[in-house]
């Protein structure tokens, strides 16, 4: 079955600064990648998501990239502000169903 | 309803009891899933169901986990003969549909917490 890893388990950076999480994928039948963003005592919320036929996704400050070849694929977090500090989960979509990584800690000091 | 709802949100049983979970999805959406959650994890997938159907039941952890979807609207998550690895947070999510461009996102619920003592 499919198993995505996510790195790092926690980030702290400074407001301004950047913010990257990876993740990489096992099965190369996934073809759909969303990111989702996790509040404390909230559900899931998604914040960007990418098809397997594209390599790159932006919006706004949120950007997405895909390598189908290496099986990997990272958010990219620009500009960080203090309400984006949260737990950061990527998925891998198998025949349905999300499989998700372990989640990133990013916290966004001012 | 403007998202997914979940009843209850929290839910206090005692072992070897059962447990009904509700989920109420977005009006309109063909897809529905069911996922669990525990503490610092990421959610960790169940069944999901297409309409009435279930398409998917690997993810259920044992035979006393059972879930349907009978109108392909609501759906309940059953755990019969709760125990107390069974406590964690489970979280229901829907989409308009599977498999599309517009359609894949999955919105989730804010979930039911359930502690088995």
């Amino acid at each position: 079955g499919e198993n995505v890893e996510q790195h790092p388990s926690t980030l702290s950076v400074q407001e301004g600064d950047s913010a990257v999480i990876k993740c990489t994928y096992s099965d190369s039948a996934s073809n759909y990648f969303p990111w989702y963003k996790q509040e404390l005592g909230k559900g899931p919320q998604l914040i960007i998501d990418i098809r397997s036929n594209v390599g790159e996704k932006k919006d706004q400050r949120i950007a997405v990239t895909l390598n189908k070849t290496a099986k990997h694929f990272s958010l990219h977090i620009t500009e960080t502000q203090p309400e984006d500090s949260a737990v950061y989960f990527c998925a891998a979509r198998l025949r349905g169903k999300l499989i998700f990584g372990q989640g990133t800690e990013l916290s966004v000091k001012p | 309803g403007a998202g997914v709802s979940q009843s209850p949100r929290y839910k206090v049983t005692k072992r070897g009891q059962d447990v009904a979970l509700r989920c109420d999805p977005i009006s309109g959406h063909v897809s529905l899933y069911w996922y669990r959650q525990a503490l610092g994890q990421g959610p960790e997938f169940l069944t999901y169901f297409n309409y009435e159907a279930q398409q998917d039941k690997s993810g259920l952890p044992n035979d006393r986990f059972s879930a349907e979807r009978p109108e392909g609207s609501i759906s309940t998550l059953t755990i019969q003969r709760t125990e107390q690895r069974d406590s964690a947070m489970y979280r229901c999510a829907s989409s308009l549909a599977t498999g599309t461009r517009v359609g894949e996102t999955q919105y989730f619920g804010p979930g039911t917490r359930l502690l088995v003592l």
